[in-house]
């Protein structure tokens, strides 16, 4: 069964920092990450995902993540957070020979100080 | 910007009465997803369609959830009878057709239950 693990439950940075938000994963076969944001009583929007190719994936809002095989992670990551970036970020997983299934994992809430 | 569609935005009702949720993918999507999110978890797939087909349903709780797409366009998904613990929000997403696996999800800004 695929699983996503994200560790922390809540990230906490100032305003002009690098954040850095944390992902791991377990599948069977070549995975394909993605993530998500998620602000208040809104629906998910998408931000990025890695299928092949480039370990650093550059998506929407300055928002970059770095797939790394060994270590089965996904972090997400920006040079200089802002207080706009305060929402739910959800790390989800899809591997290349179980179907479509899409599994999330549990969030992490990013705030934003400024 | 095309967008998934999802009515009502906010639902309050009392424990053993029904409910039902709507949502109208983006255009041309064949793959619809519903998905539950309790509060503070991650989304969970409930049911899957691929055009008016049923390709996974294998998280839906059958005795009480019931979710069609007889047209292959817009869904439908409805409780009976509502149970306290079903208090979530009901998110519907879609997928481009030619995507296939490496694509990503298209979600509606989600239906809140509350039930009483």
């Amino acid at each position: 069964a695929q699983s996503v693990a994200q560790p922390e439950d809540q990230v906490n940075v100032a305003e002009g920092n690098p954040l850095t938000v944390k992902c791991t994963y377990s599948v069977s076969g070549n995975p394909y990450l993605f993530w998500y944001v998620q602000y208040p009583n809104r629906g998910l929007q998408f931000l990025l995902k890695y299928i092949t190719g480039d370990n650093l994936v550059k998506g929407s809002y300055g928002f970059e993540a770095e797939f790394n095989k060994s270590q089965t992670s996904f972090h997400l990551k920006k040079p200089s957070a802002l207080v706009s970036d305060s929402a739910l970020y959800f790390c989800a997983v899809r591997s290349n020979n179980a179907g479509n299934m899409l599994t999330f994992g549990g969030g992490t809430r990013l705030m934003v100080k400024p | 910007e095309a967008e998934v569609a999802q009515s009502p935005r906010y639902k309050i009702t009392e424990k053993s009465q029904a409910v039902a949720f709507w949502c109208d993918p983006i255009s041309g999507h064949a793959t619809l997803y519903w998905y539950r999110q309790i509060l503070g978890q991650g989304p969970e797939l409930l049911v899957q369609f691929q055009d008016e087909s049923v390709v996974d349903d294998s998280q839906l709780p059958k005795d009480r959830f019931s979710a069609e797409r007889l047209k292959g366009v817009d869904s439908t998904l409805k409780i009976q009878p509502a149970e306290l613990g079903d208090s979530a929000m009901y998110l519907c997403a879609s997928r481009a057709p030619a995507s296939g696996n490496t694509g990503e999800l298209f979600f509606g800004e989600g239906s809140r239950l509350t039930v009483l």
